[in-house]
């Protein structure tokens, strides 16, 4: 079974607007990422948060972390047409190199 | 720049045929992996590898196999492709102790 599950599965917002969507997982985690897939496109990685973090700034994403309900959320502040694509989840059990089991994604289109 | 690169962007194949999806990276990374992502359902993991001649099953390996004779290069193998097996193939490298993943622009296969 999927590990993380993204909420929504879909998201249309007006350009500007912040985008926040959200991920929950089953089991203990040492990190989690998040992903970006333009359609017909691979992954692209957009920031990793340790369990030990609560909160993590990249430009204009942020993404804090609440291991006590196992669930992340990722915010796009001022979204721009180029923001346009799915979103994915990843989280990782060991810091090293393994498997890490992605959620399904949240499709976010921003409306212009 | 980081590269990861597949060997077609798009593959149509029939029913039975043996179909090779080559996977090449310039990182030295050690860790390379094969997914497949169809709607809904996010990325499965079908095989990993950690070294050169070393793999490993992910979630889904049934009716596909892989070689890595060489540290850049990660070849999945549908021995006798099927219908079911129409889908996005993606490939991702990642260096040892890390887990952020580089992905490949992604394979779509089409089996008719």
């Amino acid at each position: 079974s999927q590990q993380g599950e993204e909420d929504p599965q879909a998201l249309s917002i007006q350009e500007g607007e912040n985008a926040t969507m959200n991920c929950s997982y089953k089991t203990s985690i040492n990190n989690l990422q998040w992903y970006r897939q333009n359609s017909g496109r691979g992954l692209v990685h957009l920031i990793l948060i340790r369990s030990n973090e609560r909160e993590k700034h990249s430009g204009r994403l942020r993404v804090t972390l609440d291991t006590s309900k196992k669930s992340s959320s990722l915010l796009i502040t001022a979204s721009r047409a180029a923001d346009t694509a799915s979103y994915f989840c990843a989280t990782a059990r060991y810091s090293s190199a393994s498997k890490i089991i992605f959620g399904s994604g949240t499709r976010l289109s921003i409306r212009p | 720049d980081v590269k990861v690169t597949q060997s077609s962007r798009y593959l149509v194949k029939r029913t039975g045929e043996k179909v090779f999806l080559e996977c090449v990276q310039d990182m030295d990374h050690e860790n390379m992996f094969w997914y497949r992502q169809d709607p809904g359902l996010g990325l499965r993991l079908i095989y990993f590898s950690y070294d050169v001649k070393m793999k490993e099953k992910g979630d889904i390996p049934e009716g596909y196999s892989v070689s890595r004779e060489k540290k850049e290069r990660f070849s999945l193998i549908l021995e006798s492709a099927s219908t079911n097996q129409t889908s996005m193939y993606l490939c991702a490298s990642v260096t040892s102790g890390s887990n952020e993943q580089f992905f490949g622009p992604g394979t779509r296969l089409t089996v008719l």
